[in-house]
């Protein structure tokens, strides 16, 4: 079965610092996809970035960008120029195909100014 | 274009009794799925229907179950509920079910609180 881990429970970042989430998944799968979602205090999931397995080119959505290592298994969200409004738990999420997403445990992320 | 909606946002029921979620998906989105989110779980897969089929499951006892209607709103029902029920449930909705094609962008709502005292 497909676990993803994320082993930062709690991260702070000063606002317009630059922050980096990790995640790291195990499959025995070659095509996947993977996503970083985000949950503020409002509790609405919302998408931050999406990335295919196959496409060797790292996601990059306005300050979110993904460093995706496929041997290594590794696909952790780097956030620039950190606002408050990316203060929100953040989760890492693993799917093969279809939409049943495997989700890590998540990393709340504290911005302050 | 409005979002996933779910209702009702917050429910207290006892120990026992049964419970319905409704979840009305994006306009045209034919895919609902259905997580469970708790602060000693996480985030887990209930299920998923596509076109009023079931086309995904995850590992939860049978108390849990659901349904689509041909509008594709989606209910999801839990019966002789326990304490450990207690929890944040979460739909969300797809354009398509994926289908060995790809996983797809899920659309969340923001969730059916449940306290089950």
């Amino acid at each position: 079965a497909q676990t993803v881990t994320q082993s930062q429970p709690e991260m702070s970042v000063q606002e317009a610092e630059t922050v980096t989430l990790s995640c790291t998944y195990d499959t025995s799968e070659n095509n996947y996809y993977l996503f970083w979602y985000k949950q503020p205090p409002s509790r609405q999931m919302i998408l931050v970035i999406r990335q295919e397995a196959y496409k060797q080119q790292n996601a990059t959505e306005n300050r979110f960008s993904v460093n995706f290592q496929k041997a290594a298994k590794s696909f952790s969200l780097k956030i620039s120029d950190s606002q408050l409004g990316d203060t929100a738990m953040y989760f890492c999420a693993f799917a093969e195909y279809g939409n049943k997403l495997v989700f890590g445990a998540g990393t709340i992320l504290r911005v302050k100014s | 274009k409005a979002g996933v909606t779910q209702t009702p946002r917050y429910l207290i029921k006892t120990r026992g009794q049964q419970v319905t979620l409704s979840c009305s998906p994006i306009s045209g989105h034919r895919s609902v799925s259905w997580y469970q989110q708790t602060p000693g779980q996480g985030l887990q897969f209930l299920f998923e229907y596509f076109s009023e089929t079931q086309r995904n499951k995850g590992n939860f006892p049978g108390r849990f179950s659901g349904r689509q209607f041909s509008n594709s709103r989606s209910e999801m029902n839990v019966s002789t509920l326990e304490l450990g029920d207690s929890a944040l449930y979460l739909c969300a909705s797809s354009s398509t079910t994926g289908d060995g094609t790809g996983a797809n962008v899920l659309t969340f709502g923001a969730g059916s609180r449940l306290t089950v005292l």
